[in-house]
């Protein structure tokens, strides 16, 4: 599976959107882009992946580059209970189980 | 919300005790997976199954084991516990078939030898 890069952490004011970056320069063509999120030490949620076209759901949005080496997680509306670990993760094809790397920390300020 | 349990949420115990730590799911996925995470660190898969009576290795060596004799159970155990086994376990599972199927993760236990 190709290696992510993801800044350390990020802070964000809350009520503005926040923009994740995640580069995976060396992705190739059947690999997912995946994003998780864990906030203080539960389980890892599930926000959204994507593989080629940008992606959209209740929690989030996804940008992908059109040459696949990066994506932008957006959450629209930052709230104080959005402040958790978020996770860029791309997944080789097969359903492999999922490899963490450290993740970008996410601070909401008020 | 996804339906994955483990127990139990928190252990302390004493050096050189056996102990197994559960995890259950019951949405019929094939897949289970295990994941250590020590506090502030990434997580790092220890073990998974693909289904009943398959069970691998993950990138962190580890020296717990653990059996798939049913495919809603997939318990992990440590035959003798040591203060370096003290860590977060994440258990998780998702579907067979399709190429970008979601992983479910349990709330984790969190074991702590003394």
């Amino acid at each position: 599976d190709a290696k992510t890069t993801q800044p350390p952490s990020m802070d964000c004011a809350e009520g503005r959107a926040a923009n994740l970056p995640c580069n995976h320069s060396t992705i190739s063509g059947n690999e997912y882009v995946y994003w998780y999120r864990q906030i203080h030490s539960q389980g890892p949620q599930y926000i959204i992946h994507g593989l080629k076209n940008n992606e959209t759901n209740e929690m989030a949005s996804l940008i992908i580059t059109e040459d696949r080496k990066s994506s932008t997680l957006i959450l629209p509306h930052a709230t104080l209970r959005d402040t958790a670990v978020y996770y860029c993760i791309v997944r080789g094809s097969g359903n492999t189980p999922l490899v963490f790397g450290k993740g970008t920390r996410l601070s909401v300020i008020a | 919300e996804a339906d994955i349990y483990q127990t139990p949420r928190y252990l302390v115990i004493g050096t050189g005790k056996k102990i197994t730590l559960e995890c259950s799911q019951t949405m019929g996925h094939d897949k289970m997976y295990w994941y250590q995470q020590d506090p502030g660190m990434e997580l790092h898969l220890i073990h998974y199954s693909y289904g009943v009576n398959s069970t691998e290795k993950g990138d962190l060596s580890s020296e717990s084991t653990v059996s798939r004799i049913r495919t809603e159970h997939f318990p992990l155990t440590l035959e003798s516990a040591r203060p370096s086994h003290t860590s977060q376990y994440l258990c998780a599972s998702s579907e067979a078939g399709a190429a970008d199927n979601e992983q479910f993760f349990g709330p984790g236990t969190r074991l702590t030898v003394l």
